[in-house]
């Protein structure tokens, strides 16, 4: 069974796009976290989420708890924005974390 | 700005062998965490650590996977029998506390066992 599920799972888009991203749990969580892979392999936290909605730049995250999803956007894409995406929820003991597939985008100058 | 460092980066050992995956977490962070991820698929949830022991493990976490704090700043993975299908990259995280709060991931040890 999959406690976090991700789409799309793969995306190719042209420079300047806006992107969008979703995420959906089932799980009980505490907080939502976006983090982007690289392809070779480090795993950077973008943002931590437990309501509302965050800014960075020109990536936004936003969360709806009572729908159980959250999407994170991206702005006036760029080729640096490749990378896998993975939506990641922590549980509500606080001591696990579940993972989703990610979203593997490509953006093309 | 302070990060999660892991050592080796890669590691090739024979089945069989004993492995000793190593992270030094963030200083100032109390709860440490292991995951996997098998060449293609997700990140998988191994183990998460505070005060001193186990707080939370998943099923891929069984006899041959154990988890120490053996000085203060180390935090270790050790395998003690590996499996072919052990094969994988290995993160280790850490944050300030559990649940709400922001995990910083280390750099990853790819483990290929043959």
């Amino acid at each position: 069974k999959n406690e976090v599920e991700q789409s799309p799972q793969n995306l190719t888009a042209q420079e300047g796009e806006f992107i969008t991203i979703n995420c959906s749990y089932s799980v009980g969580i505490s907080a939502l976290h976006w983090l982007q892979q690289h392809p070779g392999g480090g795993i950077v936290s973008l943002f931590m989420l437990s309501s509302g909605k965050k800014k960075h730049g020109r990536l936004i995250a936003t969360i709806n708890i009572q729908e159980k999803h959250s999407s994170l956007h991206i702005t006036a894409s760029h080729p640096r924005d490749s990378a896998v995406y993975i939506c990641a929820v922590t549980s509500n003991t606080g001591n696990q974390f579940y993972f989703g597939t990610g979203t593997s985008l490509t953006v093309i100058p | 700005e302070p990060e999660v460092t892991q050592t080796p980066s890669h590691q090739v050992t024979q089945m069989g062998q004993e492995v000793i995956l190593r992270c030094v977490p963030i200083s100032n962070h109390l709860y440490f965490y292991w995951y996997r991820q098998i060449l293609g698929q997700k990140v998988e949830f191994l183990v998460s650590f505070y005060n001193n022991e186990i707080s939370e493990k998943s099923e891929i976490f069984d006899d041959q996977f154990s988890v120490e704090r053996p000085d203060g700043s180390n935090f270790t993975l050790k395998i003690r029998s590996t499996k072919l299908e052990d094969s994988a990259m290995y993160f280790c995280a850490s944050s300030q506390e559990a649940g709400n709060t922001e995990a910083f991931f280390g750099q990853g040890t790819r483990l290929t066992v043959v």
